[in-house]
């Protein structure tokens, strides 16, 4: 079973500041996915990337897909109060579809005003 | 709101009992996911349906079932409950049925076993 690490498990910072979180494996995925879940809520996709070295930007948020796509990061600028919540990766190991996502455990953002 | 919709939102029991969780996909959505999530193992991926028919199964416990019906709702059974059963309960839909397409999650089922 392919394994996806995430780092930090925990964030705490302060409204305006920057942060990067990690997706990290030691497999290759054909594509990668970033949720946020808000409290009481399900998952909500928030980026595919698919190809090695892809960078997508969302606002203010920015995801990148390592070369040998193996890792991924998200990076928050100026983050702000509503951006607190449980950001997870989940990789696909083929491209067919016919094979369950791979979810990391997530880290944890809380962001004080 | 994701337009999945998943009931009870909250359910107590006690060991040894029988439960069963419900979901409604997205209208147009034909496949149907469940996913277990707690704190030690995060978001684990148990079984999916597609038109009515089981098509992928992840990690999903012989003590556990579920279907899907011709309307497309989907029911996951968990029987002989233990305390290790205690987790969030999600299901998720999509149109495809593939694992990539953008999934649609419930708000989830959080069940408690005392």
């Amino acid at each position: 079973t392919q394994l996806l690490e995430q780092s930090p498990q925990f964030l705490s910072i302060q409204e305006g500041e920057n942060l990067t979180v990690y997706c990290n494996s030691s497999s290759v995925f054909s594509s990668l996915q970033w949720y946020r879940q808000e409290p009481g809520e399900g998952p909500v996709l928030l980026v595919t990337v698919v190809t090695g070295g892809e960078v997508k930007k969302l606002k203010r948020l920015t995801f990148q897909f390592g070369d040998a796509r193996k890792d991924s990061s998200l990076h928050i600028t100026a983050a702000q109060p509503g951006d607190t919540g449980l950001y997870l990766c989940a990789g696909a190991e083929t491209i067919s579809g016919n094979t369950p996502l791979v979810f990391g455990k997530g880290t944890r953002l809380s962001v004080i005003a | 709101d994701s337009g999945v919709t998943q009931t009870p939102k909250h359910l107590i029991t006690a060991t040894g009992q029988r439960v069963t969780l419900r979901c409604s996909p997205r209208s147009g959505d034909l496949s149907v996911y469940w996913y277990q999530q707690s704190l030690d193992q995060g978001l684990q991926f148990l079984i999916q349906y597609y038109n009515g028919e089981e098509r992928a199964k992840g990690n999903i416990l012989e003590r556990f079932s579920a279907q899907q019906f011709p309307d497309l709702h989907s029911e996951l059974n968990l029987s002989s409950l233990e305390l290790g059963d205690s987790a969030l309960y999600f299901c998720a839909s999509s149109v495809a049925g593939q694992f990539q397409e953008t999934q649609y999650f419930g708000p989830g089922t959080r069940l408690l076993v005392l």
